[in-house]
């Protein structure tokens, strides 16, 4: 079946800091991807997403590239901020299937 | 001007109880889905709703029944609440297309407290 593994966090990071959290998929089709972001006390907010190979997602400064030969879609920023302090989740969803399959989620915390 | 709407947002009962979550949304969307969240963030598809029709039922306890009376509602009954249903309930909603869905926008989430 289908499957999201996300590197463990929490990530520490300073302000102004670069940041880059892994996401690798398992997928019988061709899934589209996408990254969601969860602030305190807040539901999911698409982050930025990517429907088919090579193409790249961005969306306020954050940046992930669906990697079909290596089965990834890392999410990267150059510049964190405080602001960012939230839980990342990597998700995709598969062709044919009708509700996304999450990975575990990445807690990022910027410090100033 | 909020797409998708759920309520209550905090919910704290008593086992063996039965509760209700309720879920709106004002995209045009004509799918909805409930997800749980657990205590390590981990979030799983419970249901699925398609133009009111179910889709997806996952392994939940039959204890917990959804009702689609339109296709922009999409509610959540609990009956004879468990410790172990404590969680937080997201409701979303996604366009269907051939090719595969849109994507999903989420609710603010239902904290549930089973005590």
């Amino acid at each position: 079946g289908d499957s999201v593994t996300q590197m463990e966090g929490p990530v520490t990071l300073s302000e102004e800091a670069f940041l880059t959290i892994n996401c690798t998929y398992t997928a019988t089709g061709y899934p589209s991807l996408f990254w969601y972001v969860q602030y305190p006390g807040e539901g999911l907010q698409l982050l930025l997403k990517a429907t088919k190979a090579d193409d790249k997602g961005s969306n306020k400064g954050f940046e992930a590239t669906y990697r079909k030969e290596t089965t990834s879609f890392h999410l990267e920023k150059g510049s964190v901020q405080v602001s960012d302090s939230a839980v990342y989740f990597c998700a995709l969803l598969d062709t044919g299937r009708r509700a996304l399959t999450f990975g575990s989620g990445t807690r990022l915390q910027v410090q100033p | 001007d909020t797409a998708v709407s759920q309520t209550p947002k905090y919910l704290v009962t008593q086992m063996g109880n039965d509760k209700s979550i309720k879920c709106e949304q004002n995209l045009g969307h004509d799918t909805m889905y409930w997800y749980k969240q657990d205590s390590k963030k981990f979030l799983k598809i419970m249901f699925s709703y398609n133009n009111k029709e179910l889709i997806i039922n996952e392994t939940v306890p039959n204890r917990f029944s959804p009702k689609s009376p339109d296709k922009a509602h999409l509610n959540l009954h609990i009956n004879s609440l468990e410790l172990g249903d404590s969680a937080v309930y997201f409701c979303a909603s996604s366009h269907h297309r051939d090719r595969g869905n849109t994507e999903a926008f989420f609710g603010q989430g239902t904290r549930l407290t089973v005590v």
